[in-house]
Order: C-alpha cells, then sequence, then structure tokens
C-alpha cells in the first residue's frame, strides 16, 4: 500500500504564503503528486515531483525529498480562490504503473 | 476535448436497490480508475483497468460492488444490494501510459445517497 500524512485543515489570510506539507512510505518510490480540489468538484493536477527539488509554476511551487519522503506545496500571493483542498498522492508502494493512492487532503480557507 | 463524462450526477436510492454509475473516459485514454470520497475515508481507489482488462480490484469494499469495462470508451461500476453506508461520491478518472506526468483527469464524479 502506501501511507500518505498530511495536516487536516489550514487557514491564511490573502497574500499571504502558505506551506502545505506531505509525508509518504519512500520504498519503490515513483513520484509525488499535488491535486487541487474545490467544493463539490473533482480533483484537478497541480504538479508532479520525480526527481529532489523545487519544481514553479506560476504562483505554485512543489518540493520533494525523496531520501526523507516528504514534500511540500507552496502558495504565493494567496487568493480567496486558492481555499479548497490539497491532496498529496503517489503510486502505491514499489508498484509501478499510473494508479494512485492520495492523502486525506489538506482544507485551506483563505480569509481577507 | 470533452473530458471524463459520468453519469448520474446524482442519485438518490434506497437500501437494497441496484446502483449502476457509468464513465466515459478521455478519447485515447488506456487506463481507467474508479475512486469513492468520503470525508471519512478521503478518496479511495477502488479500482483500475488497463486496456479493459482489470488490472487490481483490492479496493473494493466487498462482493456487493463489481466494475467491468466491455470497451475502451464505457465502463460501469454497480453496487448491489446498496447500502446506506455505500453513500459517497463515485469518481472515474483516466489517463495516458507514458505521458510525461502520468497525471490523471477526473470526472465530476456520482453523488450518491442510499436511505
Amino acid at each position: 500500500g502506501q501511507n500518505i500524512d498530511q495536516p487536516t485543515e489550514m487557514t491564511a489570510t490573502e497574500g499571504a504564503i502558505v506551506q502545505i506539507n506531505c509525508t509518504y512510505q519512500t520504498s519503490g518510490f515513483n513520484g509525488l503528486f499535488w491535486y487541487q480540489q474545490h467544493a463539490g468538484e473533482a480533483p484537478t493536477f497541480l504538479s508532479y515531483n520525480v526527481l529532489d527539488g523545487l519544481e514553479e509554476k506560476g504562483r505554485f511551487s512543489s518540493f520533494l525529498s525523496r531520501s526523507k519522503g516528504y514534500s511540500y506545496l507552496l502558495l504565493k500571493e494567496l487568493q480567496m480562490k486558492d481555499s479548497a483542498s490539497y491532496l498529496c498522492a503517489a503510486p502505491p508502494a514499489n508498484q509501478a504503473g499510473t494508479a494512485l493512492i492520495f492523502g486525506k487532503g489538506t482544507t485551506l480557507s483563505v480569509s481577507s | 476535448d470533452a473530458g471524463v463524462i459520468q453519469s448520474p450526477r446524482h442519485e438518490v436510492t434506497e437500501m437494497g436497490q441496484e446502483v449502476t454509475l457509468r464513465c466515459k473516459p478521455i478519447s485515447g485514454h488506456d487506463y481507467l480508475f474508479w475512486y469513492r470520497q468520503t470525508m471519512m475515508r478521503g478518496l479511495e481507489l477502488l479500482i483500475y483497468f488497463n486496456n479493459n482488462v482489470p488490472i487490481d480490484d483490492s479496493g473494493m469494499p466487498e462482493d456487493r460492488f463489481s466494475a467491468k469495462m466491455p470497451n475502451a470508451s464505457f465502463s460501469t461500476l454497480k453496487i448491489q444490494p446498496s447500502e446506506p453506508r455505500d453513500s459517497a461520491v463515485y469518481f472515474c478518472a483516466s489517463s495516458l501510459e507514458g505521458r510525461d506526468t502520468g497525471e490523471l483527469f477526473f470526472g465530476e464524479g456520482s453523488r450518491l445517497t442510499v436511505l
């Protein structure tokens, strides 16, 4: 299987920076994904890390440390529309293929 | 391009009834996934197919659940008989092997309520 842990909830204010952490089981690692899910909607892809380091994409960045089994999603210049659940996901440990196991998600609330 | 299409979007049924959820993946995608989402358990992988063949159904909760993929453009998830604890949002997703990121594309989900 795969054990993915992330905080349940976070709050922040508009314009701020927030970091959402994720830890996962490292055996047979095949990449780490972040998805965004607004209330009542489907998850949508945000980022993918397979190598150590920071991947930047506009206001969102994702970091990976394979040796530590750790990732974070960094959201800058927060906007109200960033209020959503952020899901960390990885393939099952020691399995190839494209199936993903998801964490329970971190609900981010952005206030003005 | 059309995304993943699921039907029905909402279903309310009574305990013991049969429920069939339907999914049309993105054309050309060779993987199809069924997930279930609840507040308590989050997004759980139920089963997935590669080229219409079931690869891993270890997430299917019990024999009341079954899934089929008769062709590359259609899949069903059936619950018979349904129980109140099956109430959840069921998502179908598809992906294409060899794509750089291997990302999953989700449908809008089918919200099931079993009374």
